[in-house]
């Protein structure tokens, strides 16, 4: 069973430009998570998803942040008009159980190295 | 607010040496406990969950304890290796709505040949 995937690996981009950062789960599993993490720190939650639906999407920066979840298994992380400050990794994670019941363990991606020049 | 402390920052030791990892959390209202290990320009690999019921869990060389009651998680690394060299995370998981993960900001460790 493959894990979770994440495409590009690195992504270069000059400010202002739009990116897609792609995410694809580990299969059915219910529940995806994206993090952004600045170099030397820990990971922070963006926001999450229950199958097709965004439940939570607190920790999105600012509205140039936007992600989906359309068919309720492949993600995508859009950030418009990138700024410098944006400059992070930012890993995807998906888990196989919803809330009610049970362990609920995290499984992380490579995560997609973003560098916005 | 929910925050998530690892001490030490760096840790260097000698090959065969036991060592001990620390987490703290400021909010004892845990669902469970994770313990992740992150090698340079890699992702998170999952090493231990503990649920809030446990006291703690073991894998191999590997063995993790929760107390809730003073907010602590403890990563024991028994007969350290070359290998076992990467930052390690702890993440606490409140459920909710979410289930999101608060991080800390890691131990680095290295162990010396």
């Amino acid at each position: 069973g493959a894990g979770v995937s994440q495409s590009p690996r690195y992504k270069v981009a000059k400010r202002g430009q739009d990116v897609a950062l792609r995410c694809d789960p580990i299969s059915g599993h219910v529940s995806l998570f994206w993090y952004q993490q600045a170099l030397g720190q820990g990971p922070e939650f963006l926001t999450y998803f229950q199958n097709e639906a965004q439940l939570d999407k607190s920790g999105l920066p600012s509205d140039r942040f936007f992600a989906e979840r359309p068919e309720g298994s492949v993600s995508t992380l859009k950030i418009q008009r990138t700024q410098q400050e944006d400059s992070a990794v930012y890993l995807c994670a998906s888990s196989s159980k919803k809330l009610a019941g049970g362990p609920n363990e995290q499984f992380f991606g490579p995560g997609t190295r973003l560098t916005v020049l | 607010k929910q925050e998530v402390t690892q001490i030490p920052a760096a840790l260097s030791v000698p090959e065969g040496e036991n060592l001990v990892l620390n987490c703290s959390f400021t909010d004892s209202a845990i669902y469970n406990l994770q313990w992740f290990r992150q090698d340079p320009g890699k992702g998170l690999t999952s090493l231990l969950l503990i649920q809030s019921s446990q006291r703690e869990q073991t894998s191999g060389r590997l063995n993790a304890s929760l107390d809730k009651s003073s907010g602590r998680s403890t990563l024991y690394i028994a007969a350290s290796q070359p290998g076992d060299s990467a930052t390690y995370l702890c993440a606490s998981n409140y459920g909710g709505a979410t289930n999101k993960l608060i991080f800390g900001t890691g131990t680095l460790l290295a162990v010396q040949p």
